[in-house]
């Protein structure tokens, strides 16, 4: 099992332009999260999907979009990158039935220039 | 939302001793969870602790969700643990992970 995936790795954006990062899972996991990570700080919960076809704002939504495009897969969308989102992003997958225990991906980190 | 500190925010060992790191959190949680963050970014499960305790090896976490707070223990550190250690809590699917505990261990 990979786990958690993320893509890409690192990606270098100009204020204005827009981007989809990519998540997906093969733990078969109900619930998946985007967090993002600043310099100092713990992670920030962006946006999550409680099950396939459902998605809720988490403590930053601002800027951001998400899409459950399965049970394994959730994108995260910058529609109009700023320099204030640069950072960190991670992908996170719980199961949820049985306990809340979150795998992390291994992050995506972004510029934005 | 949920309030979570960490304490202390940094920590220097010598290579053998033994810390405890605490999680304070502000209001009642169904999930309490322990991560270390290696120099490489990347986040490793440590306990996942709603409540009780747990050892795996030379690390131990306790939660007491009645008194709001939660105790990782590292005896016999090694320079391999030194990262950044985190506290994540949270009620339903709404998460929140305090500021973490920077460590360095030298040896």
């Amino acid at each position: 099992n990979a786990g958690v995936t993320q893509t890409p790795k690192f990606q270098v954006l100009k204020t204005g332009q827009s981007m989809t990062l990519q998540c997906a899972q093969d733990m078969n996991h109900n619930s998946m999260y985007w967090y993002r990570q600043d310099p100092g700080m713990g992670l920030r919960l962006i946006y999550y999907s409680a099950s396939e076809g459902t998605t809720d704002k988490g403590e930053v939504p601002n800027g951001y979009n998400v899409s459950r495009l399965n049970k394994r897969e959730f994108s995260l969308r910058l529609e109009s990158a700023a320099p204030s989102q640069t950072s960190v992003y991670f992908c996170a997958s719980t199961m949820v039935r049985w306990t809340y225990e979150q795998y992390f991906g291994p992050g995506t980190r972004l510029t934005v220039t | 939302g949920i309030q979570v500190e960490q304490s202390p925010p940094d920590l220097i060992l010598q290579e053998g001793a033994n810390s405890t790191l605490r999680c304070n959190f502000s209001d009642s949680v169904n999930n309490l969870q322990w991560f270390h963050q290696n120099p490489w970014g990347q986040l490793i499960n440590l306990f996942y602790i709603p409540s009780g305790t747990k050892q795996n090896g030379r690390l131990s976490a306790t939660t007491v969700a009645t008194e709001r707070y939660s105790l990782l223990y590292i005896s016999s550190s090694q320079t391999t643990d030194s990262g950044v250690y985190f506290c994540q809590t949270g009620a339903g699917n709404q998460f929140y992970f305090g500021t973490g505990t920077s460590l360095t261990v030298i040896p």
